[in-house]
């Protein structure tokens, strides 16, 4: 069974451009959430898809965005960047139980 | 308070030794509770997980949760230099499915 993939791997954007990375879910995985993972602030939620409804939101300001399709596969959209977005960004699916989350490898994102 | 609290570290011990890794928490309504490790620059990987109370051994790992205390711990036995990496504390209740992260601590095997 292929696991989660993430794309692309490695961006560098400069502020004030948007970004949009890709997450593949593990295949009859219905829930997708995101993640942002900095060294100072550790995992801290984004958003939760679950059939393409958004389930549960974070504490980030509305430039984060996301959509889920129909196939599962979500995209996150992050506007006007900051030097602060800078982070890797994690994705995970989940097929039931909060136990079976499995992660992505992620999108490290540099803003200069 | 924070939700879930982890100590940082670093922690660094031999190889061959035991290890502790904990967690407390304050939500008394969470019932699933997991571990998860990161090697740097990769995503998190689920190592153990258990259900409510009690201890689960898988290995040379074992994860306990103690209910009454709130808090959790992750022994490893014989640690390994590939046993170095971030360890990750999580938790969920039945109710609205949202997993919280504990910070992480980073565990160096010394050879």
């Amino acid at each position: 069974k292929a696991g989660v993939t993430q794309t692309p791997r490695y961006l560098i954007k400069t502020r004030g451009q948007q970004v949009t990375l890709s997450c593949s879910p593990i295949s009859g995985h219905r829930s997708v959430s995101w993640y942002q993972q900095t060294p100072g602030q550790g995992l801290q939620f984004l958003f939760e898809y679950f059939s393409e409804t958004q389930r549960n939101k974070g504490n980030f300001p509305g430039r984060f965005s996301g959509r889920q399709f129909s196939n599962s596969r979500s995209e996150m959209n992050v506007s006007t960047l900051e030097l602060g977005d800078s982070a890797l960004y994690l994705c995970a699916t989940r097929g039931g139980a909060p136990s079976e989350q499995f992660f992505g490898p992620g999108t490290r994102l540099t803003v200069l | 308070q924070k939700e879930v609290e982890q100590d940082p570290g670093p922690l660094s011990v031999p190889e061959g030794a035991i290890v502790s890794l904990n967690c407390t928490y304050s939500n008394s309504a969470f019932q699933y509770f997991m571990w998860y490790r990161q090697y740097s620059r990769k995503g998190p990987e689920l190592l153990m997980y258990t259900y409510s109370s009690g201890n689960k051994e898988d290995g040379r790992f074992t994860a306990q949760v103690d209910k009454s205390s709130k808090y959790i711990s992750l022994l490893i036995r014989d640690s390994k230099l590939s046993d170095s990496a971030t360890y990750l504390c999580a938790m969920s209740d039945d109710r609205d499915d949202k997993i919280i992260f504990g910070k992480g601590t980073r565990l160096h095997i010394l050879p």
